[in-house]
């Protein structure tokens, strides 16, 4: 079974650019979350996805807006890109049950804005 | 506010080397904790899952152990080898267990020396 997907895995885009980042989940989970991973930290959250609907939103601005489709793939946006938004962004599914879920990731995309 | 804190920050050992991570967090109120291995530049690997109600989990020579009461986890690697170097990041599902939310710690950078 193929495990969480992201695309692309690497892209550079230039200050006040648009950018779109792309997750699919393992087969079956239809919690999608974002993470942004920024270089000696820890992954911080952006946003939860469970059943199409946002569950979970972190401390972000409005530049970064997500969407879950119908097959529970999964978009993140980010407009007006800025210096500070270069990081490691990262996807994990889960199938949520009760007690918890074990989150599983994706190998990121790399953003670098320059 | 849930904040996660791992110490060491770093740590260099020899090969063969027995060695615990430390993990402590501050709001008891979690539904399972989760251990992750991250190589340099890639995404995070889930290695321990414990959830609330448990006391501790055993993956070949992994174990993790958790005290809600205190705050604390560790993760204890037995007879270390080269091939753990990597940073091992501790994460708290934080809010509602239907969801996917999990709260970082800044992560333990490991170096095992042949």
């Amino acid at each position: 079974d193929a495990g969480v997907t992201q695309s692309p895995t690497h892209l550079i885009k230039t200050r006040g650019q648009h950018v779109t980042l792309r997750c699919s989940p393992i087969s079956g989970h239809k919690s999608v979350s974002w993470y942004q991973q920024v270089l000696g930290q820890g992954p911080q959250f952006i946003f939860q996805y469970y059943e199409k609907e946002e569950r979970g939103r972190g401390n972000f601005p409005d530049r970064f807006s997500a969407r879950q489709f119908p097959n529970y793939s999964s978009e993140l946006n980010v407009n007006a890109l800025l210096l500070g938004d270069s990081a490691l962004y990262l996807c994990a599914s889960s199938l949520p049950r009760t007690g918890g879920t074990e989150a599983f990731f994706g190998q990121g995309t790399r953003l670098t804005v320059v | 506010k849930q904040e996660v804190t791992q110490i060491p920050a770093a740590l260099s050992v020899p090969e063969g080397e027995n060695l615990v991570l430390n993990c402590s967090f501050t709001d008891s109120a979690i539904y399972n904790l989760q251990w992750f291995r991250q190589d340099p530049g890639k995404g995070l690997t889930s290695l321990l899952l414990i959830q609330s109600s448990q006391r501790e989990q055993t993956s070949g020579r992994l174990n993790a152990s958790l005290d809600k009461s205190s705050g604390r986890s560790t993760l204890y690697i037995a007879a270390s080898q080269p091939g753990d170097s990597a940073t091992y990041l501790c994460a708290v599902g934080h809010g509602s267990s239907n969801t996917g939310k999990l709260i970082f710690g800044q992560g333990t950078t490991l170096q095992v020396k042949p």
